[in-house]
């Protein structure tokens, strides 16, 4: 059973372009959850999706972020007009459901680099 | 609002010793979820372990334990018999147990170096 696949594991953008992430949940799991890692700090919360709709988003920044997870394929977080502050380690994680019960398991990360 | 707290940034053991890292945590709800996530250089968040916050006996996993202390909102790490390879960078998380939100709540990290 695949883990938790992310891709690309290093993007370089300038300032200014965009970057997608994306995110693959291991198979069986509908739940997907998005998290940021600044350097030398813990990961915060941004934003949890089930296929098709956002449950929770209170931890994305109200502008240039915006996550997605189709019916169809990976779950996309697209950050729009990066800029250095948005360097950062991005994981994603996946559950069976959406319960507190549930295990998270991650997957490798995306380390985005801005120049 | 709920937040997790590791006082220790560093922590350095010998091979073969034990080693404890320390984490608090602040919440009003009585149903709720604790992790310990392991980072190695590699970056992977990789699960520890978990506690549920219902149940009264600590988890175990093979060297792997936790002291989980409700009333005083307290789950330290017992790492036994350490390995070079439990090296790696150590988080708490938190979960509420019924909410809508699934979220993980992280503390800042406990960097445990193993010396040969």
């Amino acid at each position: 059973n695949a883990g938790v696949m992310q891709n690309p594991r290093h993007l370089v953008r300038r300032r200014g372009q965009e970057a997608r992430l994306r995110c693959s949940p291991m198979k069986g799991h509908s739940h997907v959850y998005w998290y940021r890692q600044l350097p030398e700090e813990g990961l915060k919360f941004m934003v949890y999706l089930q296929k098709e709709n956002i449950i929770d988003e209170s931890g994305m920044p109200k502008e240039r972020f915006s996550a997605e997870f189709p019916k169809e394929g990976p779950s996309i977080l697209r950050i729009q007009q990066v800029v250095r502050g948005d360097s950062a380690a991005y994981f994603c994680a996946s559950s069976p459901r959406g319960q507190g019960a549930d295990t998270q398991y991650f997957g490798p990360g995306t380390r985005l680099t801005v120049l | 609002a709920q937040t997790v707290t590791q006082s220790q940034p560093e922590m350095s053991v010998q091979e073969a010793e034990t080693v404890t890292l320390s984490c608090t945590y602040d919440t009003s709800e009585s149903d709720y979820y604790l992790f310990w996530y392991k980072q190695p250089p590699s970056r992977q968040m990789i699960l520890v372990i978990r506690q549920e916050a219902y149940k009264q006996q600590n988890a175990t996993e093979n060297r792997f334990s936790v002291n989980f202390q409700k009333a005083a909102k307290s789950f330290s790490l017992k790492i036994s018999d350490s390995q070079l390879g439990d090296a790696a960078m150590y988080f708490c998380a938190y979960r509420e147990g019924g909410g809508a939100t699934n979220k993980l709540i992280f503390g800042t990290g406990t960097l445990l170096a193993v010396q040969p």
